[in-house]
Parts: structure tokens; sequence; C-alpha cells
């Protein structure tokens, strides 16, 4: 039971390139999240899927596309990565998504755009 | 909209001593509150949560968190500090209504001084 898992754990990009973060879970859980982690401002949400097939904007969801590919996995995309997406990336599940959910992260991660 | 703030950046103990580390909310009704800790190079480990019920939430590795709704308060506390418990400390909330993520306040570095 590996629980969240993450890939890469480290990513250089330069300004203009894309790539894809993936997400995979194996708690069977229904809803999945995407956060990125800065200096001094805790996890922001990036997008949520609340279930199989749907998702939903967070907080700061320019910028990024996410995929909910099937019950297991949750991808994040960078179109065209900037600076400003230098970052770290977690990505988390819950059972259900509701308000008594735990989360659980998987290990991050960093992205840095030159 | 609901908010975290977590007042401290770092937080300075000795081992041996008790240990606090503050945080204060904004939602609107009654919130669902949540600790996670962060050692290096890892993702957000769960450590507990108030749901509803008794004020004093007890959680994994010995600590313990304090709901109080007159201060808008959860502060989470350990009796006898260890060095191993270094490490960044984040509180979240959620609401009780809608399927929303998380909110994190911006983090408390703990140092365990030997």
């Amino acid at each position: 039971n590996a629980g969240v898992t993450q890939t890469p754990k480290f990513q250089v990009l330069k300004t203009g390139q894309s790539m894809t973060l993936q997400c995979a879970q194996d708690m069977n859980h229904n809803s999945m999240y995407w956060y990125r982690q800065d200096p001094g401002m805790g996890l922001r949400l990036i997008y949520y899927s609340a279930s199989e097939g749907t998702t939903d904007k967070g907080e700061v969801p320019n910028g990024y596309n996410v995929s909910r590919l099937n019950k297991r996995e949750f991808s994040l995309r960078l179109e065209s990565a900037a600076p400003s997406q230098t970052s770290v990336y977690f990505c988390a599940s819950s059972s259900s998504g509701g308000a008594l959910d735990t989360q659980y992260f998987g290990p991050g991660t960093r992205l840095t755009v030159l | 909209a609901q908010s975290v703030a977590q007042p401290e950046d770092q937080v300075n103990v000795a081992e041996g001593n008790p240990l606090t580390v503050k945080c204060t909310y904004s939602v609107s009704g009654n919130p669902y509150l949540f600790w996670y800790v962060q050692y290096p190079n890892r993702g957000l480990q769960f450590l507990l949560k108030y749901i509803t019920g008794d004020n004093l939430v007890k959680g994994s590795y010995g600590f313990e968190a304090e709901f109080n709704k007159s201060q808008t308060s959860f502060h989470l506390k350990k009796p006898s500090a260890l060095v191993s418990d270094s490490a960044l400390y984040f509180c979240a909330v959620r609401d009780r209504t809608g399927r929303r993520a998380l909110t994190f306040g911006s983090g408390t570095r703990l140092q365990v001084q030997p």
C-alpha cells in the first residue's frame, strides 16, 4: 500500500516548456487535489476533483490544467511554464471529499522554471 | 471566505519542555480543524482533527490540540517536546458546507533544541 505517489520528484524547465506532473493513489479514494507550496504562504489549492469525471478550480488555477484519468490518477499539466510556477507541488487524496475527510499527501514534486 | 492565521513563523523550545503552536481561524459557522506536520523533503502528514464534541483533541505522536470557539483558536500542544518533533506545522480549516478542499495557514517551524 503505497498511499499517494507522485512523479517526478524533481524537474527543471525552461520558460515556455510544458510538462505533466503525475499523481496516483491506491486507497480507493474518490477525491483528489493539487496544491502548490511556496515559502511563507502555506499550501494553496490549484485544482481538485471531487470524483472521477469531475474537476474544479481552486484558489490559483491560472496556467494549469488537470485531468482525472480514472479513479486512481490525477495529473497536472503546465502548458507553458513560467518562473512564477517555480514551487513544490503536492497531490492529495481523500475518501469522499466531504468536510470530515482527512486528506493524505504525496511526497511532492519540486519544480524549478528558469 | 475561510482563512487561517499562524502568527509565529518559528517556535523554539528546549527538549523536555512543553510546546504550543498557535492557530486562529475564520470561517462561516462551525469549523472542521486540522493539524498537519511536514518533515524536510516530505509530504504533509495528518496529526489530528477537530470535528465536534470534546474541545481537547488527541492525535499522533503525543500531540493534542485545544479548540476554543470564543477565541476562534485551535492551538497545537505537546507536554514534553522531542528533538524529533522539529518540523513545519500547518493548521487548516474547512467549513461544514460544500465540498471544498482545505484552507491552510502559512506554517510554523518548530525547532526543538537538545
